[in-house]
């Protein structure tokens, strides 16, 4: 069965700084794999995603990851934080045969220290 | 704004009365996703509809229910509140099924059952 590990449920960081937010995943197959932010009052947008090719993914809003197979791991990555960038981040795996067999981590809580 | 909306914003009611929520997704996109998000369960998969047909099920409680209408907007039915129902409940879509689709997130309807 599919499952998502975020080891870090809070992390605060300064403005500015680098940022790496982890996800380890479990998937007998190859996975798909996600990356969303909820910001307070809001839904999920997607970050970004990896299905296949490159292991470096990037995204929206500077963010970038990499998909290490060894590792099972789908590390999210920002060299430069911003104070916007507050907000929660959830790592997802899903499966080829349907989106509905998406399942999200626990999540990580970004604070931004000025 | 990822062009799915959620009615209502914010819902209140007592245990054991029964609630709509409603969802209507991005122009375009056949699926619906309902999610329920709350802190000790986290983000969950209740059950998708493609195209007016339930497609996955995912932890759906008996006392819930949805469908999806051939205007393609959602609803959710939450019958006999308990307080454990109290959560943010999200709606998504996506233009196919499959698992490469992305799936764009409303901004949710937030329940509280006193």
């Amino acid at each position: 069965a599919q499952s998502v590990t975020q080891p870090d449920i809070h992390i605060t960081v300064s403005e500015g700084a680098s940022l790496e937010l982890r996800c380890n995943y479990s998937y007998g197959a190859t996975p798909y794999l996600f990356w969303y932010v909820q910001s307070p009052g809001q839904g999920l947008q997607l970050l970004l995603k990896y299905f296949s090719g490159d292991t470096l993914v990037q995204g929206i809003k500077g963010f970038e990851a990499e998909f290490k197979r060894s590792q099972s791991s789908f590390n999210l990555r920002k060299p430069s934080v911003h104070w916007s960038d507050a907000a929660e981040y959830f790592c997802a795996v899903g499966a080829r045969s349907s989106a509905s067999k998406i399942i999200f981590g626990s999540g990580t809580r970004l604070s931004i220290r000025p | 704004d990822s062009g799915v909306t959620q009615t209502p914003k914010h819902l209140i009611t007592a245990t054991g009365q029964r609630v709509t929520l409603r969802c209507s997704p991005r122009s375009g996109d056949l699926s619906v996703y309902w999610y329920q998000q709350s802190l000790d369960q986290g983000l969950q998969f209740l059950i998708q509809y493609y195209n007016g047909e339930e497609r996955a099920k995912g932890n759906i409680l008996e006392r819930f229910s949805a469908q999806q209408f051939p205007d393609l907007h959602s609803e959710l039915n939450l019958s006999s509140l308990e307080l454990g129902d109290s959560a943010l409940y999200f709606c998504a879509s996506s233009i196919q099924s499959g698992g490469t689709d992305t799936q764009y997130f409303g901004p949710g309807t937030r329940l509280t059952v006193l």
